[in-house]
């Protein structure tokens, strides 16, 4: 069965500092991956997808990025973190144009 | 692009109740409508989804209908149990990507 990993599952990252966030997946092949961002007690917001390795779409401008060097694999990435950049990160996939699973999320909060 | 509203924001029933929890979509080229369960702290559960070929599904006491013409579907929960209590996020869905668009969200909940 497929399996969604997450890490770190919390962190806090004073302003100004860089981010990274990983996300892997099990048990398929050639997934399509989702990152959202989540505020406290908001909705999810679409940050960025991916169809394939190599393959990025971003939906919000803002100072994250995203990649995927491998099948599986998708990282969530700033340079430098904003107070904004705050929140609850969750990443999903899919192996259609529907189901898509969450994965555990990552609590960051930036100081 | 696609905009989703949900209504309403909070929603407290007693147990055993019924619960409607509805949304509207903009684009009507959005063709798979997912509602999501989320409890405090975890990740959102997809709990039931619905295509555009289909006016509704059910699965146990979870029913979900959508009106294309209108452009609005919603999540019926029958015979609510305290541990319904969640927050539940509906989203619309369209193009090969399955990017979804996410309403804000409503709190449920049910009194013992």
């Amino acid at each position: 069965s497929q399996t969604i990993h997450q890490w770190p599952a919390t962190l806090v990252q004073p302003v100004g500092s860089p981010l990274s966030l990983e996300c892997t997946v099990e048990g398929t092949s050639n997934p399509n991956l989702y990152w959202y961002r989540q505020a406290a007690g908001r909705g999810l917001q679409l940050l960025f997808y991916s169809v394939g390795i190599g393959q990025i779409s971003s939906e919000v401008p803002q100072n994250l990025s995203a990649s995927r060097p491998q099948d599986r694999q998708f990282i969530l990435s700033s340079k430098k973190l904003l107070l904004s950049d705050s929140g609850f990160y969750l990443c999903a996939w899919s192996v259609s144009v529907y189901e898509q699973y969450f994965g555990p999320g990552t609590r960051l909060t930036v100081t | 692009g696609e905009n989703v509203e949900q209504h309403p924001s909070t929603l407290s029933v007693q147990e055993g109740d019924s619960a409607v929890i509805k949304c509207t979509y903009s684009d009507s080229a959005s063709n798979y409508f997912p509602w999501y369960k989320q409890e405090l702290g975890k990740r959102p559960q997809l709990i039931i989804d619905i295509r555009s070929n289909v006016g509704e599904k059910k699965d146990q006491r979870i029913a979900v209908t959508l009106n294309k013409t209108a452009k609005h579907f919603s999540l019926h929960i029958t015979e609510t149990q305290p541990e319904d209590s969640a927050v539940y996020f509906c989203a619309a869905s369209q193009g090969a990507t399955g990017k979804l668009i996410f309403g804000q969200g409503t709190t449920l909940q049910v009194k013992p």
